[in-house]
């Protein structure tokens, strides 16, 4: 079946640090890519896509490519704000089927000190 | 717009018990999703529903049923609650292109 590895954390950075989460995905198709971030008490949100190979996502300086080849879509941010504190998802849809099921991975935590 | 939303936003049952978490979505999406998030083991699909009318178990259905009762809401229903039911319960709903968009959750424990 599928599957997403996200690098373990929790990772602590300092503001302005530059951000990699990596996320690997086993699947049998050709899914879509997408990164979730989750801040304390609430929902998950969406935070970048990519639906093909090669395809950028990117979102609030937040970027991420699927790389087919290395079936990876590593997340990364060039300076990192206190405001990024949040936990971190990576996601993947699996098509043909009547539904976009989403397998996730288990979630990174970053905490960014001033 | 309010995007999806959950009722109510906190609970506590006792083992036993029944309740029913609600969910709306005001996005006229066809598919939808309840999902329970617990410390370490990320979100698991509990149910979802395709499309009005039909349901479909996810990977965690046990204890649980769950009614679209129209294209806006898809509830979740405890029956007889249990200990290790105790987590947090997120609904979401599906876009054009496969993302999900979810609701606040409800934070549900059961002693």
């Amino acid at each position: 079946g599928n599957s997403v590895t996200q690098m373990e954390g929790p990772v602590t950075l300092s503001e302005e640090a530059f951000l990699t989460i990596n996320c690997t995905y086993t699947a049998t198709g050709y899914p879509s890519l997408f990164w979730y971030v989750q801040y304390p008490g609430e929902g998950l949100q969406l935070l970048l896509k990519a639906t093909k190979a090669d395809d950028k996502g990117s979102n609030k300086g937040f970027e991420a490519t699927y790389r087919k080849e290395t079936t990876s879509f590593h997340l990364e941010k060039g300076s990192v704000q206190v405001s990024d504190s949040a936990v971190y998802f990576c996601a993947l849809s699996e098509r043909g089927t009547s539904y976009g099921k989403l397998t996730f991975g288990q979630g990174t935590i970053l905490t960014v000190h001033p | 717009n309010a995007g999806v939303t959950q009722t109510p936003k906190f609970q506590v049952l006792k083992t036993g018990q029944s309740m029913t978490l609600q969910c709306a979505q005001d996005m006229n999406h066809n598919s939808m999703y309840w999902y329970r998030q617990d410390p370490g083991m990320g979100l698991r699909l509990i149910y979802y529903s395709a499309s009005e009318g039909t349901t479909d178990k996810g990977e965690v259905p046990n204890g649980y049923n769950v009614s679209r009762l129209n294209k806006r809401e898809f509830s979740l229903r405890l029956e007889s609650a249990a200990p290790s039911q105790t987590s947090v319960y997120f609904c979401a709903s599906e876009g054009q292109i496969y993302e999900q968009y979810f609701g606040p959750g409800t934070r549900l424990t059961v002693t």
